[in-house]
């Protein structure tokens, strides 16, 4: 199985700041066949499911504001918020989705400073 | 506009059977693999289950394979999870989610329903 690890577990940013979560799998999730890494994030807010932000580990997804970015290949990936707004405050988990089992982080908790 | 109604959820004791659905709209439901993730109370999100477009192959989570099956009828448009055997440790939300072409990507989710498995 391949295990995602994120870092740190909680974060704490003043409004108009920069936040940066990271992500390492214990495996490459690069394709050889597409060169797409099969990573996504996403954004889970208090009593609601997860919501898709960052897909191929790059791409953002609709609608989804510019100030979220992803970067990353291979096994090491981050996910950029470039101005924290208050609606931001939520629960953000990677996954691979390379191979099953679909592995999750554990989750890095942001919140407002 | 893509929509994902879970139902079944409840209260059972371990040992029990749950049957959750998973009532989708507002998309080509037969065109999509679709999955169950699970988040125990206060915890993250764990994979369950993918079932293919066709129905034809599935996938599962070691924690729950022989003891969860799921499937899919897609003239009715719903997904199913069925549990047996259940266990204090299955306790949490249950979400159906939407996959893209990747089969673990998951687009869409629902609003999820709760299983409780208590002695």
């Amino acid at each position: 199985d391949i295990v995602m690890t994120q870092s740190p577990d909680s974060l704490a940013v003043s409004l108009g700041e920069g936040a940066t979560i990271n992500c390492k799998s214990s495996q490459s999730v690069l394709s050889s066949s597409n060169n797409k890494n099969y990573l996504g994030w996403y954004q889970q807010k208090p009593g609601q499911p997860p919501k898709l932000l960052i897909y191929w580990a790059s791409t953002r997804e609709s609608g989804v504001p510019d100030r979220f970015s992803g970067s990353g290949s291979g096994t090491d990936f981050t996910l950029t918020i470039s101005s924290l707004q208050a609606e931001d405050v939520a629960i953000y988990y990677c996954q691979q989705y390379y191979s099953t089992p679909y592995t999750f982080g554990q989750g890095t908790k942001l919140e407002i400073k | 506009e893509v929509q994902l109604l879970e139902s079944g959820g409840g209260l059972v004791q371990p040992g029990g059977s749950l049957r959750l659905s998973c009532a989708a709209s507002g998309f080509s439901f037969s065109g999509y693999a679709m999955s169950w993730v699970r988040q125990a109370p206060g915890k993250g999100l764990e994979w369950v289950s993918t079932v293919i477009g066709s129905g034809t192959s599935t996938f599962y989570a070691d924690s729950v394979k022989g003891r969860f099956t799921v499937s899919r009828d897609n003239s009715k448009n719903t997904l199913y999870l069925q549990m047996n055997s259940l266990r204090g440790g299955d306790t949490a939300i249950y979400y159906c989610a939407k996959a893209r072409e990747s089969h673990g990507l998951l687009d869409s989710w629902g609003q999820g329903t709760l299983v409780t498995v208590f002695s």
